[in-house]
């Protein structure tokens, strides 16, 4: 079975640092682009940014460009998405999803990021 | 950027009735290899999204046959035919003819009523 899993729920004081991961099994981790996308509460879902653990080519939406860093280790096909100094703002659940041919599945089960101080 | 636009964003749909949700984009979603890049995804409550639709028309698999896509270009159209109660959610519309950078729409949220 094809899954992304998601690391735990964080919480965090403004100024922190952080890494979430979510770790492919079940297929080829290094064949298929990831994507990362944040909802924030209540709210849509926003695109934020794609990598291709492959050879690590990665892309970002202009809105997270310089927000966050997207990252994979394919060594044990997990991809990664961080920030060096969180904000209120930063508040949201966090998707992984693999993008296949017919476009991105599976999703992840969410990470849900809460920073206050 | 492309702006995707869904319509209506909130619709209640009496069980066994049909729905209808539009989507726009701010440009043409026709690639040059002959594909529109349009998807669907029907995110239930308190669940990651899923895929419903590929490639404006396409089920995706497991995906009922009550659900189908229309469209081309810029205007596009999902069609629930006969509205269920695990139907309810929130649906969103996406592009990736940019590919691999990515559009939402705002989502339509489902109620039953």
């Amino acid at each position: 079975e094809v899954q992304l899993v998601q690391s735990g729920a964080e919480v965090k004081k403004p100024g922190e640092s952080l890494k979430i991961s979510c770790k492919g099994s079940g297929y080829s981790f290094t064949s298929y682009w990831i994507g990362w996308v944040r909802q924030m509460p209540g709210k849509g879902l926003e695109w934020m940014g794609i990598i291709y653990p492959g050879d690590s080519d990665t892309r970002y939406s202009p809105s997270f460009q310089g927000q966050v860093t997207i990252s994979a280790d394919k060594s044990i096909s997990t991809a990664y998405l961080q920030w060096s100094s969180l904000k209120a703002s930063d508040t949201a659940m966090y998707y992984c999803a693999r993008r296949r041919q017919e476009g991105f599945d599976p999703w992840g089960q969410g990470t849900l990021v809460t920073v206050s101080s | 950027d492309i702006v995707m636009t869904q319509t209506p964003l909130s619709l209640s749909v009496t069980p066994g009735q049909p729905a209808s949700i539009s989507c726009k984009s701010s440009q043409s979603l026709l690639h040059s290899d002959g594909k529109t890049y349009l998807y669907w995804y029907l995110q239930k409550p308190g669940q990651p999204p899923q895929l419903l639709i590929y490639e404006v028309s396409n089920r995706f698999s497991g995906v009922p046959d009550r659900f189908s896509g229309s469209g081309s270009g810029t205007d596009f159209t999902l069609k629930i035919s006969r509205v269920e109660a695990e139907d309810v959610g929130v649906y969103y519309c996406m592009q990736s003819i940019q590919l691999p950078l990515c559009t939402f729409g705002q989502g339509t949220k489902l109620e039953i009523k």
